[in-house]
């Protein structure tokens, strides 16, 4: 069964450090997205990405973050300076032309 | 009012129990929904999709009441493999997949 790939699992970081989350979406998908979960709270929405461009942005979005597709298979999200708040779990989705989502193992950020 | 609200719980249910999450959304335009399961520190797994009044699979059974904007999800013959949060899903309807999560009700299913 296809399925969304994220490495790494886990990411210990200094307080702004840069970091890098890459995932793999499934293949025939055409629609990326990152959300994050800080423990013991909500999904939350970061951002959408289609047809190698930004189709949607939260408010937790700003400009220390950037998402990109360097080639065919990867998408990634990068921290230019972390903060302690961006402590949280990070997962990656990508869904089709059905709409539905399917959600990475996701990969666990600890800012220290 | 939040885009999507439902009780956090928990829920602690016997083995072979009905039980019955609500969740409620702000937005009438909303178009489909959708139920995820998640378990602890896990990636939310789709469940269930609703597009009209209701869908069921199994034991689940989710429907939908746009004139009240409320889901439900109901879990017939509880297993304790259904230990899990249940998460309510309502996409934003601006056109980009944008996923609005509720804070999940927590199911406990007990031997």
């Amino acid at each position: 069964e296809p399925e969304v790939t994220q490495t790494p699992s886990h990411q210990v970081t200094q307080m702004g450090q840069e970091v890098i989350l890459r995932c793999v979406p499934i293949s025939n998908h055409l629609y990326f997205y990152w959300y994050r979960q800080i423990l013991g709270q909500k999904v939350e929405f970061l951002v959408s990405f289609y047809n190698n461009e930004i189709s949607e942005k939260s408010e937790i979005f700003d400009d220390q973050f950037s998402v990109e597709r360097p080639d065919g298979s990867n998408f990634t999200l990068k921290i230019r300076s972390t903060k302690l708040e961006d402590s949280a779990m990070y997962f990656c989705a990508s869904s089709g032309s059905d709409d539905l989502l399917f959600f990475g193992s996701g990969t666990q950020l600890s800012v220290l | 009012r939040k885009e999507v609200e439902q009780d956090p719980g928990p829920f602690n249910v016997p083995e072979g129990a009905t039980v019955a999450f609500n969740c409620t959304y702000s937005n009438s335009a909303s178009q489909s929904f959708f139920w995820y399961r998640q378990d602890c520190r896990k990636e939310p797994k789709l469940l269930m999709s609703v597009y009209s009044s209701g869908n069921e699979d199994g034991r689940f059974t989710a429907q939908l009441n746009r004139a009240s904007q409320y889901i439900s999800l109901l879990i017939r013959d509880s297993k304790l493999s259904d230990s899990a949060t249940y998460l309510c899903v309502v996409p934003w309807p601006t056109g980009a997949n944008n996923l609005f999560f509720g804070t999940g009700t927590r199911l406990t299913v007990i031997p």
